[in-house]
């Protein structure tokens, strides 16, 4: 299967502080990749679609200016949390489609776990 | 009414035991199903594709799709310690956007 990291795996930071959190394919390269958030004992709840080279698209009641996102390249995109406030805590993962390989399907990243303090 | 809607569990079970794990859904244009592994504090991985209808086998693992029924399904045989997960069941009509169930978290007890 194809490859997605993640870094960094985890992050304390204090609050009103930005936090920056890459995605990287790492055997594939995706035009498209996503970001989820996952409370704990929930499933995953898909934030945004980060497109490279265009705007990224937000879900129903996420703050763009809060989570920006950049897909700087056909193996990046970053989710910067802006302004951290101990409500942001949570486990942050990131997917990518992969469509040259079998199967085509979304492989996720190990997930980053931000604390807010 | 939710996209796809599964039992959060938790689910135990003995070793050795056939475990089954279910969701339903509603969007009859869902083409694409999947199951994912999760562990505590990891990230989702892969476990069965299908597409379409129909039945997939891999080792312990079988996946069933029907679509008649809007109803999939995962089958673990022989069901070992290390399978204590959760599970999250997750489907789309392309691979840019699924929909995830809640996840069934199932302990699996020597």
């Amino acid at each position: 299967g194809a490859v997605v990291s993640q870094h960094p795996s985890w992050v304390i930071c204090k609050s009103g502080t930005s936090v920056k959190i890459e995605c990287r394919s790492l055997d594939f390269q995706a035009t498209t990749m996503f970001w989820y958030r996952q409370f704990p004992k929930q499933s995953l709840m898909l934030m945004a679609t980060s497109n490279e080279g265009s705007k990224a698209t937000y879900e129903q009641g996420v703050e763009k200016d809060k989570f920006l996102i950049n897909h700087a390249s056909l193996t990046l995109s970053t989710l910067t949390v802006t302004s951290a406030h101990p409500e942001d805590s949570s486990f942050y993962i990131c997917s990518a489609p992969q469509t040259a390989g079998v199967p085509e399907t979304q492989y996720f990243g190990p997930g980053t776990r931000l604390l807010v303090l | 009414q939710k996209e796809v809607e599964q039992d959060p569990g938790p689910l135990s079970v003995p070793e050795g035991a056939i475990v089954s794990l279910n969701c339903t859904y509603s969007n009859s244009a869902f083409q694409y199903f999947m199951w994912y592994r999760q562990y505590s504090r990891k990230g989702p991985e892969l476990l069965m594709y299908t597409y379409s209808s129909g039945n997939k086998e891999d080792g312990r693992f079988t996946a069933q799709v029907d679509k008649s029924s809007k109803y999939i399904s995962l089958f673990i045989r022989d069901s070992q310690p290390s399978d204590s997960a959760t599970y999250l069941c997750a489907m789309g009509y392309n691979f840019n956007k699924f929909y995830f169930g809640s996840g069934t978290k199932l302990n699996v007890k020597p």
